[in-house]
């Protein structure tokens, strides 16, 4: 089974302090998702990889940034975090062969900066 | 541009009872359809998915969906709830073939089971 893990399931961060959050997936998928997660808004793309090193803005960049620089690690970093930041935030992965689209995601990390 | 709607935001039925989960999407051919549930607290776990063929597809945990061309609609169906399946529910839409496609998500429907 496709394993992806989300090493930090819940955090509290004070506004102002640089938030990482760390996602490793085990089944070699090239492409990698942080999608944040929002009542009444759904599931929202905020940064996705195609593979290492390779990174590309979603749906609501702004304020957060990647980093990918081995193929089963993808992080989500929030450079100063602020208090509208608090959020559930969800990692994926894909492997591209499979040309399904399909995701598969991690349990979540929820996030309160107070 | 595919979209994805979830026209319930909260569903609530009794245990035992059947349950349906709509979705309709708009996509200028027949996309990839997937139905994605999540559990409080918890990331988000397929329970079926469509690519072509029999448009009945049957999924984990008892669930079923059909796809209507005609009516670019995914319904998510099952014939019995059970406490357990208390939980949002995502549909997903996806365009064939294309290995760097994002995947849209509706909005959700939280389902709610009473005793």
């Amino acid at each position: 089974d496709v394993k992806v893990t989300q090493s930090s399931r819940y955090l509290v961060k004070r506004t102002g302090e640089k938030v990482f959050l760390e996602c490793v997936q085990d089944m070699d998928h090239e492409n990698m998702f942080w999608y944040r997660q929002d009542p009444g808004l759904g599931l929202r793309l905020i940064y996705f990889s195609y593979d290492v090193k390779m990174k590309e803005k979603g749906d609501i960049p702004e304020g957060y940034s990647v980093s990918r620089e081995k193929k089963e690690r993808f992080s989500l970093i929030l450079e100063s975090a602020s208090t509208n930041q608090t959020s559930m935030y969800l990692c994926a992965s894909r492997w591209i062969r499979a040309n399904t689209g399909e995701l598969f995601f991690g349990e979540g990390s929820r996030l309160t900066v107070l | 541009a595919q979209s994805v709607t979830q026209p319930d935001i909260h569903i609530t039925v009794s245990e035992g009872a059947s349950l349906e989960l709509r979705c309709n999407y708009s996509y200028g051919a027949t996309p990839y359809l997937f139905w994605y549930v999540q559990s409080p607290g918890q990331g988000l776990q397929l329970l079926l998915k469509y690519f072509s063929g029999d448009t009945l597809v049957q999924g984990i945990k008892g669930f079923e969906a059909e796809f209507k061309r005609s009516q670019s609609s995914f319904n998510l169906r099952k014939p019995s709830v059970h406490w357990s399946d208390a939980a949002e529910y995502f549909c997903a839409v996806g365009a064939p073939g294309n290995a760097g496609n994002m995947l849209t998500f509706g909005g959700g429907t939280r389902l709610m089971v009473k005793p």
